[in-house]
């Protein structure tokens, strides 16, 4: 298994709504990281973890908060979201922290109404 | 300024034609990635170089890491060529990915 896979591919959600975004990977990827793009602009890092720790927080607004379960699975879970939140939410990890090699899944699309 | 520069930003080329498309970084980096990105999102990686050349099918990626500069290049480019190609390169100093703005291409049968 060579992929990292994104569910669900597309999300509509309620400013009021709690939902979470799941990634995971068989790769053995120690490193898993979110980015979030807006239209026609490139993805924007906004969390990376290593050995199952978080070791980079650009930032992110609470309402994002990311969680990850074990070394395959890493969940972004969304609450109290606004409408300029809405974007598509890539995940991507590689064997480590400062591995060259890097895989994308295919995102979630976001719209928050 | 952005640490990764992409050229252009739009191109439109007939069905057949070879394209270019240069990245300029400024930071000094492990390694840069080709990344390819179709309309509705996903991300796929073409090629990740940390000298040299690589070819893979029509494509082909270079660097020059003296000048910090990178070129993908597409032969005989075909319709289904139509995305966004976008250069990222990972920081030498940490886990920082740094990208480039994407180039557009349109790809006309």
């Amino acid at each position: 298994d060579t992929e990292v896979t994104q569910t669900p591919k597309h999300l509509v959600m309620g400013m009021t709504n709690k939902k979470s975004l799941k990634c995971e990977q068989h790769m053995g990827h120690r490193a898993m990281y979110w980015y979030k793009q807006k239209a026609k602009k490139p993805p924007e890092l906004m969390f990376v973890y290593s050995y199952e720790k978080l070791s980079i927080n650009e930032s992110v607004p609470s309402r994002f908060s990311p969680e990850c379960p074990n070394s395959s699975l890493l969940n972004l879970h969304l609450h109290a979201l606004q409408p300029e939140d809405s974007a598509l939410y890539l995940c991507a990890s590689s064997q480590g922290a400062g591995s060259r090699a890097t895989t994308f899944g295919s995102g979630t699309r976001l719209t928050v109404v | 300024k952005n640490e990764v520069e992409q050229s252009p930003q739009n191109l439109t080329a007939q069905e057949g034609e070879f394209i270019t498309i240069n990245c300029s970084y400024s930071v000094g980096i492990s390694a840069l990635h080709w990344l390819q990105q179709h309309p509705g999102g996903g991300i796929v990686s073409l090629f990740m170089l940390s000298s040299g050349k690589k070819k893979h099918g029509r494509l082909i990626a270079t660097i020059n890491i003296q000048e910090k500069h990178s070129s993908l290049h597409i032969t005989a480019s075909h319709p289904r060529d139509s995305a966004v190609y976008i250069c990222a390169v990972r920081s030498d100093t940490g886990n920082q990915f740094y990208f480039g703005t994407g180039t557009s291409l349109t790809v006309i049968p």
